[in-house]
């Protein structure tokens, strides 16, 4: 079973800055079993990169996917107010089927 | 436009079952697959299952077999999760997710591209 595991689990930044979230899995994946979730308070989770480094429709190129084997991560490269809430990484694999990290919430500093 | 709408929000015992539901629209139903996924109060995304609309094939979390059961009726175009002997701990807020397939088998890559709204589940006694 893979293990997905993410840091930091808080990130304190301002508006303006550039957020890099890290997200480690426990044995190497296929860069097309990665993807990214934003969920924003008492909002349902919203796609925003897959294969890895792929943009889901309507994501702002802003939000950035990269990495490889055992490590990838996620980059917004200026935050805004919209960007404040906590991002999740996935894996698709065999058993179990779908994984997700613990999450990082990145929150007004 | 795709939309996944999900029923509303249930209280129930502990012991008694829950059947949550996930109306799609706006795309071809059987091309795609449904994932279940639930998040406790103030905690991550947990996944539960996985169901092709296609040809009905499913997939569980270890931790939920033999408690859940997810279906379709590709007739109204709507999904199905079930969770049988509930506990305080299934107190969660249950989303349903299309996901990309082909004949069944989930496409690469991956991903839930849309989200239902999400239905609280409430287990008290």
């Amino acid at each position: 079973e893979i293990v997905l595991t993410q840091s930091p689990g808080t990130l304190s930044l301002s508006p303006g800055e550039r957020a890099t979230l890290s997200c480690r899995a426990s044995q190497s994946v296929s860069i097309s079993d990665l993807a990214w979730y934003q969920q924003k308070p008492g909002q349902a989770p919203r796609l925003l990169i897959y294969g890895a480094s792929s943009r889901a429709t309507d994501i702002p190129d802003k939000f950035s996917g990269s990495g490889s084997g055992t490590d990838f991560s996620l980059t917004i490269s200026r935050l805004e107010p919209a960007d404040f809430a906590v991002y999740y990484c996935q894996h698709y694999g065999s058993s179990p089927l779908f994984t997700f990290g613990p999450g990082t919430k990145v929150e007004l500093k | 436009q795709v939309q996944l709408v999900q029923s509303g929000a249930e209280v129930k015992k502990p012991g008694a079952s829950v059947k949550v539901s996930c109306k799609a629209s706006g795309y071809t139903f059987n091309k795609y697959g449904i994932s279940w996924v639930r998040q406790a109060p103030g905690q991550g995304l947990e996944w539960m299952g996985w169901i092709s609309v296609y040809n009905d094939k499913t997939d569980y979390a270890q931790k939920f077999h033999g408690r859940v059961t997810l279906t379709t009726d590709t007739s109204t175009t709507t999904a199905y999760m079930e969770l049988r002997s509930l506990r305080s701990d299934d107190t969660a807020v249950y989303y349903c997710a299309r996901v990309p397939t082909i004949f069944g088998v989930v496409i690469i890559p991956n991903r839930f591209d849309y989200w239902g709204q999400g239905t609280l589940v409430t287990v008290s006694s």
